[in-house]
């Protein structure tokens, strides 16, 4: 059965800092990949998303994601994250089924 | 239009009492999803429908949970004799077709006590 495995539980960073965050599958198909994200309070919202194409893919709020099928890994980056970034974020795969990982919350001091 | 909304926002209910939770999809969004998200867990996929075919249940915990989705739209969860490990928040989603993104409601938090 695919599995989606986040390594980061718990990640804090200062603000302006990168930020990458690992996400691994286990399924050797075709694979449609996403990020998402809750905010505080607040309920899940797609953060990008791919499905084909430029295996780099460019999100809201300055987000990225970089698929490598090698790797079977779609990691989520940003370059300088900003306090109001602080929040739970998921990555999901679906090969016919929907898959979530466990979630990476991420907080970033002021 | 509207998004996915779910009701109620909050429920906390006695250890044996039956609960209903509702969906209401994005109209025009033929697949719906209901999952659980329990404190420091991800998603746990409980049951898809999709149109008017049979729903994969393969997600559901026990016999005591079961959804059902009428008119393929609005859908209810139920689950009976809650248990206290049944507390988490119940979150639908729905998009329009199965590999697609999917939309999700705010979630119900279910607290039993």
């Amino acid at each position: 059965a695919q599995s989606v495995s986040q390594h980061n539980h718990h990640v804090i960073l200062s603000e302006a800092a990168s930020l990458e965050l690992g996400c691994n599958y286990s399924y050797g198909g075709t694979v449609n990949l996403f990020w998402y994200v809750q905010y505080p309070g607040q309920h899940l919202q797609l953060l990008l998303k791919y499905f084909s194409g430029d295996p780099l893919v460019k999100g809201i709020k300055g987000f990225e994601a970089e698929f490598i099928k090698s790797k079977f890994s779609f990691n989520l980056r940003k370059p300088s994250v900003q306090w109001s970034d602080t929040a739970e974020y998921f990555c999901a795969v679906n090969a016919g089924d929907m898959r979530f990982g466990a979630g990476t919350r991420l907080t970033v001091k002021p | 239009g509207a998004g996915v909304s779910q009701s109620p926002s909050n429920k906390v209910t006695e250890k044996g009492k039956d609960v209903e939770l509702r969906c209401d999809p994005i109209s025009g969004h033929t697949a719906l999803y209901w999952y659980r998200q329990s404190l420091g867990q991800g998603l746990e996929f409980l049951i898809y429908f999709q149109g008017n075919s049979a729903p994969d249940k393969s997600g559901l915990p026990s016999d005591r949970f079961s959804a059902e989705r009428t008119g393929g739209s609005v859908s209810t969860l139920t689950i009976q004799r809650t248990q206290q490990e049944d507390s988490a928040v119940y979150l639908c989603a729905s998009s329009s077709r199965r590999a697609d993104t999917q939309y999700f409601g705010p979630g119900t938090r279910l607290t039993v006590l």
